[in-house]
């Protein structure tokens, strides 16, 4: 079975600095993992993924997760946090390479303070 | 990019009628639509996976009678509520998966929509 830990129901910090949101992942077979962010009342945004290849994936407004194999997981990460960074950040994992079954985590609220 | 509609984005409802909420991918054909539950606080559990023009799979505890899924064309799906209740009241959101050869196919969501059962 597939299952995803989000240690951190809240995370905070100070415009400008770097951001960690972690996401820990326990699959059977190769993981896909993937970065979500919802703002309120909206559905999910789609913020980068990793299937293979480097371990340090980009994806959008300046995010970057890095996997980890060994410690079977995939940060979420930003060198330089924005207010408008503010959201719920879900990390997903699937054992379909197409998207499918997805599990959930149970999201991180990231608040950027001014 | 892939662009996932939801119709309505609000839904007020007395309980006990039928709500009917559409899904729709804008810019691609999808062959698999998901349909996801959200309560407030709390992360997306899905419900049921739908493929076009066959019946859809269901999850652990969702009801199939309750929870009606058409997925008639590949680029709409509907979730109809029927008979619904207070409990049922939550944030519905869609999303459509397109296929492209052996490649990951990366979920695309809809805005979600809100239902709430008097």
């Amino acid at each position: 079975a597939q299952s995803v830990a989000q240690p951190e129901d809240q995370v905070n910090v100070a415009e400008g600095n770097p951001l960690t949101v972690k996401c820990t992942y326990s699959v059977s077979g190769n993981p896909y993992l993937f970065w979500y962010v919802q703002y309120p009342n909206r559905g999910l945004q789609f913020l980068l993924k990793y299937i293979t290849g480097d371990n340090l994936v980009k994806g959008s407004y300046g995010f970057e997760a890095e996997f980890n194999k060994s410690q079977t997981s995939f940060h979420l990460k930003k060198p330089s946090a924005l207010v408008s960074d503010s959201a719920l950040y879900f990390c997903a994992v699937s054992q379909s390479r197409r998207g499918q079954n997805f599990v959930f985590g149970p999201g991180t609220r990231l608040s950027v303070l001014p | 990019g892939a662009v996932v509609s939801q119709h309505p984005s609000r839904v007020i409802c007395k309980s006990g009628t039928s709500v009917k909420i559409e899904c729709r991918s804008l810019d691609f054909q999808a062959t698999t639509m998901f349909w996801y539950r959200q309560f407030p606080k709390q992360s997306l559990m899905l419900m049921a996976t739908s493929n076009e023009g066959s019946k859809a799979t269901y999850e652990q505890g969702v009801e199939k009678d309750k929870f009606l899924i058409n997925h008639a064309s590949l680029t709409l799906s509907t979730l109809t509520v029927t008979s619904a209740h207070p409990e049922d009241s939550s944030f519905y959101i869609c999303s459509a998966s397109r296929t492209s050869g052996g490649s990951t196919d990366t979920q695309y969501f809809g805005p979600g929509t809100r239902l709430t059962v008097l």
